[in-house]
């Protein structure tokens, strides 16, 4: 069965603080794909990142970070230095290669107060 | 980049009458479209899967009946909402993908579905 967990429903930090929002998923297949997806109040889905499970390399990107871990099946996502621009409800998603489709988790609210 | 429209963007209808809502890969062809759900505050709930010239693929506890689902061209598909009640008020986003399923799929905007 293939499922992604978000246990964190609401985060609030202070601007400059940094953050770190949580995805563990589940699946049988050797091969498949970890997303994170930013959403805005407007609505959109924004691509943020795209994993493969044969690539474990964490990657940075700005002051945006990944955590990608086979042995505990989670890939976090941190922001450093957060900022307001940063408010948005976070997606962490699974696509395995025998299905095709993706799987999202319940998302996490993240609030960033100045 | 990929880009993905939809149209309309918010539409607000009445209790009975069918609203259709559009999704445009611009430029380039989507062999498969995705339609997802989401309420407020919550997930984006896949509803179907469609590949161009042959019947969608409902998920289980979607009414293909309801929700009829179009993919004509490799550029185009539609959701149908027939008969629309306001338990169907929802946020409808789409998504394409130039390949066999998920790897690359690209999101449209989102349309509102109110229904009064």
């Amino acid at each position: 069965a293939q499922k992604v967990t978000q246990a964190q429903t609401e985060i609030s930090v202070v601007e400059k603080e940094d953050v770190t929002l949580d995805c563990v998923y589940e699946t049988r297949d050797t091969t498949y794909y970890l997303f994170w997806y930013k959403q805005p109040p407007s609505g959109e889905l924004v691509f943020l990142i795209r994993r493969n499970s044969f690539d474990e390399q964490n990657e940075i990107s700005g002051r945006y970070s990944w955590n990608f871990q086979k042995s505990t099946s989670s890939f976090n996502f941190t922001i450093t230095a957060s900022q307001v621009v940063d408010s948005a409800v976070y997606f962490c998603a699974l696509s395995e290669a025998s299905q095709g489709n993706l799987i999202f988790g319940k998302g996490t609210k993240l609030s960033v107060k100045p | 980049g990929a880009v993905v429209s939809q149209h309309p963007s918010r539409v607000i209808c009445k209790s009975g009458t069918s609203v259709k809502i559009e999704c445009r890969s611009l430029d380039f062809q989507a062999t498969t479209m995705f339609w997802y759900r989401q309420f407020p505050k919550k997930s984006l709930m896949l509803m179907a899967t469609s590949n161009e010239g042959s019947k969608a693929t409902y998920e289980q506890g979607v009414e293909k009946d309801k929700f009829l689902i179009n993919h004509a061209s490799l550029t185009l598909s539609t959701l149908t909402v027939t008969s629309a009640h306001p338990e169907d008020s929802s946020f409808y986003i789409c998504s394409a993908s130039a390949g066999q399923g998920g790897i690359e799929q690209y999101f449209g905007p989102g349309t509102r579905l109110t229904v009064t």
